[in-house]
Parts: C-alpha cells; structure tokens; sequence
C-alpha cells in the first residue's frame, strides 16, 4: 500500500471549515483514500472514501485531485466533538490491511 | 444494533502474567480484526479472521501471543507471558467482509504491564 503524509496537527475555530491535507505521491490506480479519525479514548472511526472523483456525505467532503497524489478532507462546520486525530490511509478495497500512519491531530478551537 | 463490544476496557497486570481480551463483533459481520495502539501512534494490524480462519498473522508475535475465533463470532486475544512493551491499546474491529469499505471499531482494552 501506498504511504501517506500528513501534518501533524491543525487547529481550527468552532463553526469554519476545517481542510486537512494528505499527500499520496505513490498511490496506485487501483488504490482508494480512505479517512478515519479517533476521538480520544475511542476506536477509530471510518468517516469516508474514494478513488478518483470527489465524494460527499454527512460527515465530511473528499477532495482528489486529478493526478490522485494528494487529497483533502473538508469538515465544513466543524464543532468542538470533531476534536480528533485523523487518518488518511491508501488501500485497495479487496486489501484487508488498514495500514494507520500517525494521522493529524486536529483541535477546534471555542 | 450494538457496536463491537470489547472486555474488559482496562486491565493492569506484573509482567509475566497472562492476560486476555475478549471482542464481540457486530451481528452477521464475517471479518475480525485484532490491532494494536502504543501511545502516540495509529493502529497497527496484528491478526485478522474471515469467520473462523486466521488468514493474516503475519504481524502477530507468535512466541507469547495467540488468538482464537470460535465459532466464526466471537474472539480472544491472549499474551502469554506479558512483557512491559505490550503495554498499549488493544482494539477490535470487524466488517461485513474483505471488501467492505469500513471497518467498525470497539473502544479497545487499555492494558498497562507493570
């Protein structure tokens, strides 16, 4: 699976947007960019995904860009509970290995 | 529908000792994964099921711990004897199978080796 860099912590003001970059210089054709993140004192928890296309749910936003080597995670009103580290991780879907880097650490801010 | 469940959530033991941590995955999910967290650091992989089979154990230190699923449900990971560098957060996940896109993730089990 492809390595991924990311900073090692953000802050962000309750109500913005927090925009967290990821580097994946290596990723394959057939790799996907997951994004968990772990509040403290939890498991981690799978927030969203993709391959090439930008994708959006309750949670969060994914942008890829076009050369797929980096990608951002939108929260676009963060709150004080979004308060976590976040993971982005490079796998194939039919790989079974979630491999964690040391993700971000992102504190919003009251 | 109740998540992963894990127990117990801490557990302080002497090195030396034995220790077991037992999961309990979601309902009708296939696949069990055991990983490990020290301080400061994501998970890392140590074992993983598909039902009862252990299909990928090539990071678990085999000469003090071992793992057991049976009945394809629920599992427990055991050390034996614990050392002071397996103190960390045990975590337990599981999904619907190998090409689910998420895994779900219990609390974990703080185990401190004094």
């Amino acid at each position: 699976d492809a390595k991924t860099t990311q900073p090692p912590s953000m802050d962000c003001a309750e109500g913005r947007a927090a925009n967290l970059p990821c580097n994946h210089s290596t990723i394959s054709g057939n790799e996907y960019v997951y994004w968990y993140r772990q509040i403290h004192s939890q498991g981690p928890q799978y927030i969203i995904h993709g391959l090439k296309n930008n994708e959006t749910n309750e949670m969060a936003s994914l942008i890829i860009t076009e050369d797929r080597k980096s990608s951002t995670l939108i929260l676009p009103h963060a709150t004080l509970r979004d308060t976590a580290v976040y993971y982005c991780i490079v796998k194939e879907t039919s790989g079974s290995r979630l491999t964690f880097g040391e993700g971000t650490q992102l504190t919003v801010n009251p | 529908e109740a998540g992963v469940v894990q127990s117990p959530r801490y557990k302080i033991i002497e090195k030396k000792q034995p220790v077991a941590f037992w999961c309990n995955p979601i309902s009708g999910h296939n696949t069990l994964y055991w990983y490990r967290q020290n301080l400061g650091q994501g998970p890392e992989l140590l074992i993983r099921y598909e039902n009862e089979e252990a299909v990928d154990d090539s990071q678990l230190p085999k000469d003090r711990f071992s793992a057991e699923r049976l009945k394809g449900v629920d599992s427990t990971l055991k050390i034996q004897p614990a050392e002071l560098g397996d103190s960390a957060v045990y975590l337990c996940a599981s999904s619907l199978g190998l090409a689910s896109y998420e895994q779900y993730f219990g609390p974990g089990t703080r185990l401190t080796v004094t």
